[in-house]
């Protein structure tokens, strides 16, 4: 049972453009989430994050919007650079466990063409 | 630069032998440490916590006779894939928690492991 999804295993942009990437969960208990980026042969190495308390954070130009109505968080990069290019992975965690035990989704691979 | 160092970054071996993995936390001790596998277009998936100085702890469906791991010290866990088959073949990634609460895991830079 796939608690954290990315349903969309690709997306291409233009750089200058804005990325959208899309993360869904089904645990109601998760209370914080952070993204991850990965290049190829590399370890993932942390992005961003958000508490449950919040329903937005932002780090120059990358921002994660929270929904927990929807069970649903995404997180832009405005304006997109081809250094953007990497797989991105959104996961999640429950009370308690920090950072420490996350959940992670299936990645979604950003390609941003100059 | 790295936190987290993790050897070799590839290894080819034959089924039946044994490879080990080691994973270093840089200038920190991390008293903790996870191990994760990742399938093709598949996600990280944690096999096992690495407690210093006891007994590792794996999740369901991981077998820890096969996947052996040590921590024997506060910068290093090793991972030991025993008796290892072609369906053993994945991409290992060590991480260790930063040191805040809540502050995220570094990760090493995985090991692609190929068993013919």
């Amino acid at each position: 049972d796939q608690q954290v999804k990315q349903n969309s295993p690709s997306l291409s942009v233009q750089e200058g453009r804005i990325s959208i990437l899309n993360c869904d969960y089904t645990n109601s208990m998760f209370d914080y989430f952070l993204w991850y980026k990965k290049y190829p042969a590399e370890g993932p190495t942390f992005l961003i994050s958000i508490s449950s308390i919040k329903d937005k954070n932002e780090d120059g130009r990358f921002t994660v919007f929270l929904n927990k109505s929807a069970k649903h968080l995404s997180l832009h990069i405005v304006p997109s650079q081809p250094g953007d290019s990497a797989v991105y992975f959104c996961a999640a965690s429950l009370p308690n466990s920090g950072s420490e035990k996350l959940v992670f989704g299936k990645g979604t691979k950003l390609t941003v063409n100059p | 630069g790295a936190v987290v160092s993790q050897h070799p970054s590839w290894v080819i071996c034959k089924s039946g032998t044994s490879v080990k993995i080691e994973c270093r936390s840089l200038d920190f001790q991390a008293t903790t440490m996870f191990w994760y596998r990742q399938f093709p277009k598949q996600s990280l998936m944690l096999m096992a916590t690495s407690n210093e100085g006891s007994k590792a702890t794996y999740e369901q469906g991981v077998e820890k006779d096969k996947f052996l791991i040590n921590h024997a010290s506060l910068t290093l866990s090793t991972l030991t894939v025993t008796s290892a088959h072609p369906e053993d073949s994945s991409f290992y990634i060590c991480s260790a928690p930063g040191r805040i609460y809540n502050s995220p895991l570094h990760f090493g830079n995985g090991t692609r492991l190929t068993v013919t």
